[in-house]
């Protein structure tokens, strides 16, 4: 068990629809980084905040906002969805914000549009 | 940008056998991080090892061991006496820092990975 906490698991949802992914990172981590794994792209880092502000961008769509709250969890809001985005989503956290520190990935979440 | 290869897809081993996965990097920063994380079929990624640029030194955590070399940009892992349960994918990671305005952060570039099968 990691400690980084990702909710839901699973999502079915349709084209157009808009979800959000919901992350809690390890108790005393800062930092919380998005990534998304699918067959075509493999694992793609998406952004990155630390203790509340947006540290690090990636190729990351404008369709696909993020935001960190003041108790640290982090969301992932994902809209205007497309058979494309159908992909396994990871939250990773850190202690701090420079690279010399492991992340730590949740479960994931395992969105699939249909 | 930095870059990270795994240039085998797919290893299929028997178990007690020894396996190497390779792992080829690029980077223009003098100070960079490496890691190894595991994916089960379960789907989470595991944390295995961090490797810093400026330390060498071979490493070695049971039936792991990790060979860093700078001069072929490469870091490398084998595990000894392979068994069933080793079976996953295994990927090789780059860390780059990220300067944005006067605040840094950081991401982690990943390889392709290596789909292991070690079969009984």
């Amino acid at each position: 068990d990691s400690g980084v906490t990702q909710t839901p698991k699973h999502l079915i949802t349709a084209t157009g629809q808009r979800v959000t992914l919901r992350c809690s990172p390890r108790s005393g981590d800062l930092s919380v980084y998005w990534y998304q794994q699918s067959l075509d792209q493999g694992l793609q880092f998406l952004i990155q905040y630390y203790n509340g502000e947006e540290r690090a961008k990636g190729n990351i769509l404008e369709r696909f906002s993020a935001q960190q709250f003041p108790d640290l969890h982090s969301e992932l809001n994902l809209s205007s969805l497309e058979l494309g985005d159908s992909a396994l989503y990871f939250c990773a956290s850190s202690v701090g914000t420079i690279g010399n520190q492991p992340q730590h990935f949740g479960d994931g979440t395992r969105l699939s549009i249909l | 940008a930095q870059k990270v290869t795994q240039a085998q897809t797919e290893i299929s081993v028997v178990e007690k056998e020894d396996v190497t996965l390779d792992c080829v990097y690029e980077t223009r920063d003098t100070t960079y991080y490496l890691f190894w994380y595991k994916q089960p079929p379960s789907g989470e990624l595991v944390f295995l090892i961090r490797r810093n640029s400026f330390d060498e030194q071979n490493e070695i955590s049971g039936r792991y061991s990790w060979n860093f070399q700078k001069s072929t940009s490469s870091f490398n892992f084998t595990i000894t006496a392979s068994q069933v349960v080793d079976s996953a994918v295994y990927f090789c990671a780059l860390s780059e820092a990220v300067a944005v305005r006067e605040t840094s952060g950081s991401r982690l570039t990943f390889g392709e990975g290596t789909q292991l099968t070690v079969n009984p």
